[in-house]
């Protein structure tokens, strides 16, 4: 069974310090990773994806991830963070188009 | 383009009583699933409906049913409510893609608390 493990349930930053949330996964074929933001009381927004073309996957609003096979990691970073990066940071795996599972997930703070 | 929505945004209801929750999919979208998100976790998957059928289904009892109308949109129904069925429920729609991911497109979520 696929399952994500998110490091780090509260990851706090200074405003224009790097941002690095962690995320592994296991599953017995290259799966389909993402990364989602919530914001309070919000749905959720996908960042970015991947999908096994390029490792490195940009996403919005500055972000990126890269995907690792040796390590069954894609860590999300951001070179410097934004007071407005605030939120809650999600991790998924899916496989073959239908369900998504995600990690506990990361709330990011970014102090002033 | 309107993207994901669902109704209603806040819902309170005491235990054992029945709970109905709608979404309308993404424009374009054939594909609509259902996540549970308690209070400091992930979502949880619930199931899938593609061609007004549940397609896929995760580890929730019989409690939960669902449906899906000729027009893409679904319903999420919940029998004798628990106390834990407390959670925001995420609706998410996709077009599908046999050939690999069906990117999924979440709408703002309707809060539920059972008293």
């Amino acid at each position: 069974a696929q399952s994500v493990t998110q490091l780090g349930s509260h990851v706090s930053v200074s405003e224009g310090a790097l941002v690095l949330l962690r995320c592994n996964y296991s599953s017995s074929v290259p799966p389909y990773l993402f990364w989602y933001v919530q914001y309070p009381n919000q749905g959720l927004q996908l960042l970015l994806k991947y999908t096994s073309a390029a490792t490195l996957v940009k996403g919005i609003n500055g972000f990126e991830a890269e995907f690792k096979k040796s390590e069954t990691s894609f860590h999300l970073t951001k070179p410097s963070a934004h007071m407005s990066d605030a939120a809650e940071y999600f991790c998924a795996v899916m496989r073959y188009g239908n369900k998504l599972v995600f990690g506990a997930g990361t709330i990011l703070r970014v102090k002033s | 383009d309107a993207g994901v929505t669902q109704s209603p945004t806040h819902l309170i209801k005491t235990r054992g009583q029945q709970v109905t929750l709608r979404c309308s999919p993404k424009s374009g979208h054939d594909t609509v699933s259902w996540y549970q998100q308690a209070l400091g976790q992930g979502p949880q998957f619930i199931f899938q409906y593609y061609e007004e059928e549940e397609r896929q289904r995760g580890n929730f009892p019989d409690r939960f049913s669902g449906h899906q109308f000729p027009n893409y949109s679904s319903e999420l129904n919940v029998n004798a409510l628990l106390l834990g069925d407390s959670a925001l429920y995420l609706c998410a729609s996709s077009l599908d893609y046999t050939g690999g991911h069906n990117e999924q497109f979440f709408g703002p979520g309707t809060r539920l608390t059972v008293l």
